[in-house]
């Protein structure tokens, strides 16, 4: 079965602690994009890599960071400087050049007290 | 900037009644427009698309029309059922970028 995969669904942790999201896809998709969701509003751009080893940052980077050291996996990790970092985090990837839609994995969502 | 304006939501519905979700866009290039849909507790799943003015995209019953001269792409169902029930986004991508710019979502609950 291809598509893209999100582990865990589900993850606590203490504040201060670094935790890193995991996202791997296997349908060939040459671009991939981390998204927040926070409740009632839209989802928002915290990286996007279009190749491996290159990434630029989306309109929420800072305290984010991400490596795409293989076309199949771009792991998200949330550092200790994000100020609020319980969300529901989506990866996303996109097949390539001339194709505009992307294809969502399940989630994780990420509780950090 | 570019943006996308949804309705506010919840829209409660009865089964088998018609469904409207309203979306309008703001958009400096020439945007590809898309229909998602997220069911409790998971991702965003493509519903239709449209990539240029007049498109109609359709998909399990549900259908929107790319109006360049209102800058809308409303999504429409004629028959909602109770599995309709999820949360619906609409959103945008500028030719040449690689940015998915998306609506705050409009939840749907259509009762038995």
């Amino acid at each position: 079965d291809g598509g893209i995969t999100q582990s865990p669904k589900y993850l606590f942790r203490k504040e201060g602690q670094n935790v890193t999201l995991s996202c791997e896809q296997n349908l060939n998709h040459d671009a991939m994009y981390w998204y927040r969701q926070d409740p009632g509003q839209g989802l928002r751009l915290i990286y996007y890599s279009q190749i491996v080893n290159d990434f630029q940052k989306g309109d929420i980077a800072e305290g984010y960071s991400v490596s795409r050291e293989k076309k199949e996996s771009f792991p998200l990790t949330v550092t200790s400087a994000q100020k609020n970092p319980t969300a529901f985090y989506l990866c996303a990837s996109r097949p390539g050049t001339g194709v505009n839609e992307q294809y969502f994995g399940p989630g994780t969502r990420l509780t950090v007290t | 900037g570019d943006s996308v304006t949804q309705m506010e939501g919840p829209v409660t519905l009865s089964e088998e009644a018609f469904l409207t979700i309203n979306c309008t866009y703001t958009a400096t290039g020439y945007p590809s427009l898309f229909w998602y849909v997220q069911y409790p507790g998971e991702g965003l799943q493509l519903l239709l698309k449209a990539t240029k003015a007049d498109d109609k995209g359709s998909n399990k019953g549900f259908e929107a029309t790319y109006r360049k001269e209102t800058t809308s792409f409303h999504l429409e169902k004629g028959s909602v059922q109770v599995s309709d029930s999820a949360v619906y986004f609409c959103a945008l991508v500028i030719l040449h970028t690689d940015k998915l710019i998306f609506g705050t979502g409009t939840r749907l609950q259509v009762f038995p």
